[in-house]
């Protein structure tokens, strides 16, 4: 167990309005991951932080946006919610404190419907 | 650039039946890789990875992939299968010098008595 836990686990919200889902972790990984995962397409890259205030986009970033200010928590913002960015979105962390594993470690997801 | 290509959507089975789940991928440089199994509304675990060192690596669950670089392949295998593998499957790969992973779509395995 990674430790990892996200928040809200499910929302519903409504064309246009702001969002913000939380992805926490317990045990100081520096390596934090956003994706969303929709059917047929796997799971895609969104946004990645490879430290305190340190990010870079993914293969999908177009209107999502993130933040990293402290090592344990990950934002991930959609800034004007749109229907197509209903999915499930995972965050996930990479490594094990004090050496590097490369695998990542998944949390539970958040269910998120635009409507 | 790197990318993943999972052969095969879905597989369906008999139980105890084997397996094979079907993984290509392209990258310039060196790489890890990973499967990664999801079982309905959970998030993904990972199944087995190879680093460096022996091609054929052993995973959880009975499960075991073969690495095979001159045909970038990294297919996950299971002798005998049980209803309880019914899940999605994912192979990844990473670049030893980058800090992301790519993901293939993702095989749905269907385990059936």
């Amino acid at each position: 167990d990674a430790g990892i836990t996200q928040s809200p686990r499910h929302k519903v919200t409504e064309t246009g309005t702001p969002v913000t889902l939380r992805c926490h972790q317990t045990e100081n990984h520096r390596y934090m991951y956003w994706y969303r995962q929709d059917p047929g397409h796997g799971l895609r890259l969104i946004h990645y932080s490879y430290g305190v205030k340190d990010t870079d986009k993914g293969e999908v970033s177009d209107g999502y946006s993130v933040s990293r200010s402290k090592t344990e928590d990950f934002l991930l913002t959609l800034e004007s919610a749109t229907s197509s960015q209903t999915s499930v979105y995972f965050c996930a962390i990479r490594g094990t404190s004090g050496g590097e594993t490369y695998e990542q470690y998944f949390g539970p997801g958040t269910r998120l419907t635009v409507t | 650039a790197q990318s993943v290509t999972q052969l095969d959507s879905q597989v369906p089975v008999f139980e105890e039946a084997p397996v094979e789940l079907r993984c290509n991928y392209s990258s310039s440089v060196s790489v890890y890789l990973f499967w990664y199994v999801q079982y309905p509304n959970q998030g993904l675990q990972l199944l087995l990875k190879y680093l460096s060192g022996s091609t054929l690596v052993k995973g959880i669950n009975g499960f075991e992939a073969e690495f095979n670089k001159s045909q970038t392949s990294f297919h996950l295998r299971k002798p005998s299968v049980h209803i309880s593998d019914t899940a999605e499957y994912f192979c990844a790969v990473s670049s030893t010098n980058a800090g992301k992973s790519t993901f293939g779509d993702g095989t749905t395995l269907t385990v059936k008595p």
